[in-house]
């Protein structure tokens, strides 16, 4: 099956500092991708939707300015949380599929801000 | 708003034991329905897919239906091992793009 390779698996950070996300599509083109955010204990948020080429659309009550997509190509999707904070802590996951019928979810990002 | 609900939040079985896993939406238009799977600070993986114009979906021991009139979907797993402990998740998908509404999922426990 599709294989979404999300880079890297988890990360430690200063608060204030910026952590970028890297999701390719290894055998498939995406030209969508989502991604999600998750809770301790909680179920998967989509956070925003990115499509090639053009700017990503985001859920009600996510900033824009501090969760940055960019969808350059076709097998390539980044997210960086800027000035991350403590509050931004989360497990990251993006998904993408070659159709809408069956999406490939990412091994996720486990995000720890100090 | 379409709203996921999953019940229980969490399960213990010992092993061998059949079981069911509940899921409801409130709104039944929906696009087709998944079930998932995830383990500890893991990804997802697809267990099955239900169109809405299917009423299950099978796949080696797993079992999931779909009644979209009530709203509601379960996933059978028959003669548990300790290997199906982890989470389940059911993601619902209302129109014909990819966005998917997950429930709070269920975490399973099966002992040997």
């Amino acid at each position: 099956g599709a294989v979404v390779s999300q880079h890297p698996s988890w990360v430690i950070c200063k608060s204030g500092t910026s952590v970028k996300i890297e999701c390719r599509s290894l055998d498939f083109q995406a030209t969508t991708m989502f991604w999600y955010r998750q809770f301790p204990k909680q179920s998967l948020m989509l956070m925003a939707t990115s499509n090639e080429g053009s700017k990503a659309t985001y859920e009600q009550g996510v900033e824009k300015d501090k969760f940055l997509i960019n969808h350059a190509s076709l097998t390539l999707s980044t997210l960086t949380v800027t000035s991350a904070h403590p509050e931004d802590s989360s497990f990251y996951i993006c998904s993408g599929g070659e159709s809408d019928e069956k999406l490939f979810f990412g091994s996720g990002t486990q995000l720890s801000v100090l | 708003k379409q709203e996921v609900t999953q019940i229980p939040a969490a399960l213990s079985v010992p092993e061998g034991e059949n079981l069911v896993l509940n899921c409801s939406f409130t709104d039944s238009a929906i696009y087709n329905l998944q079930w998932f799977r995830q383990d500890p600070g893991k990804g997802l993986t697809s267990l099955l897919l239900i169109q809405s114009s299917q009423r299950e979906q099978t796949s080696g021991r797993l079992n999931a239906s779909l009644d979209k009139s009530s709203g509601r979907s379960t996933l059978y797993i028959a003669a548990s091992q300790p290997g199906d402990s982890a989470t389940y998740l059911c993601a619902v998908k209302s129109g014909n793009t990819g966005k998917l509404i997950f429930g709070q999922g269920t975490t399973l426990q099966v002992k040997p």
